[in-house]
């Protein structure tokens, strides 16, 4: 049974806080996202990694940074959170773009 | 960039009848097609895919048809139960990552 786990189910942030949401898998997958998900606006790409220390922003990374150490753990650090940055957090993994997708549970993440 | 459109974004349907989310894709380069359903509170789950080889797939009560001329493709769930209902969401395979439609909020009427 595929295992992607994050570290939070929900996650209360002060404004200015930095946040760091972690990701680890237990497939061996070379391919790891952060996708920020919103009503209406479905899944949107925040930053990808095809490889450790390998990082690509994607659609949405104003605002986010991220580390990818070991091949197991992706992390997404918002680095001074904002109000506009709560959001649903979803890491996935997989081993190709023409390959299955595998979700974390998310992290429902609230800055007030 | 490229996109993928889907579309309705809520679609309600009777409990017994069929539904249709259709999705347009941009990048002619293309070759993977894949449906995810997430339930409430849960996380995204693959239910079909279609690869561009080939016009039809079908499991059960769901099918998926694609158009490449057109790059259009489609999810039919046939005899609609109640635990349909949840967000679907479409994608592409677009320079090694997927591109993902909006979702559709399938509601399914007693």
């Amino acid at each position: 049974d595929v295992k992607v786990t994050q570290s939070s189910r929900y996650l209360v942030k002060r404004t200015g806080e930095k946040v760091f949401l972690e990701c680890v898998q237990d497939m061996d997958h070379e391919n790891m996202f952060w996708y920020r998900q919103d009503p209406g606006l479905g899944l949107r790409l925040i930053y990808f990694s095809y490889d450790v220390k390998m990082k690509e922003k994607g659609d949405i990374p104003e605002g986010y940074s991220v580390s990818r150490e070991k091949k197991e753990r992706f992390s997404l650090i918002l680095e001074s959170a904002s109000t506009n940055q709560t959001s649903m957090y979803l890491c996935a993994i997989d081993s190709g773009s023409n390959t299955e997708a595998f979700f974390g549970q998310g992290t429902r993440l609230t800055v007030v | 960039g490229e996109n993928v459109e889907q579309h309705p974004s809520t679609l309600s349907v009777q409990e017994g009848d069929s539904a249709v989310i259709k999705c347009t894709y941009s990048d002619s380069a293309s070759n993977y097609f894949p449906w995810y359903k997430q339930e409430l509170g849960k996380r995204p789950q693959l239910i079909i895919d279609i690869r561009s080889n080939v016009g039809e797939k079908k499991d059960q009560r769901i099918a998926v048809t694609l158009n490449k001329t057109a790059k259009h493709f489609s999810l039919h769930i046939t005899e609609t139960q109640p635990e349909d209902s949840a967000v679907y969401f479409c994608a592409a395979n677009s320079n090694y990552q997927l591109i993902w439609g909006a979702g559709t909020k399938l509601i399914i009427k007693p």
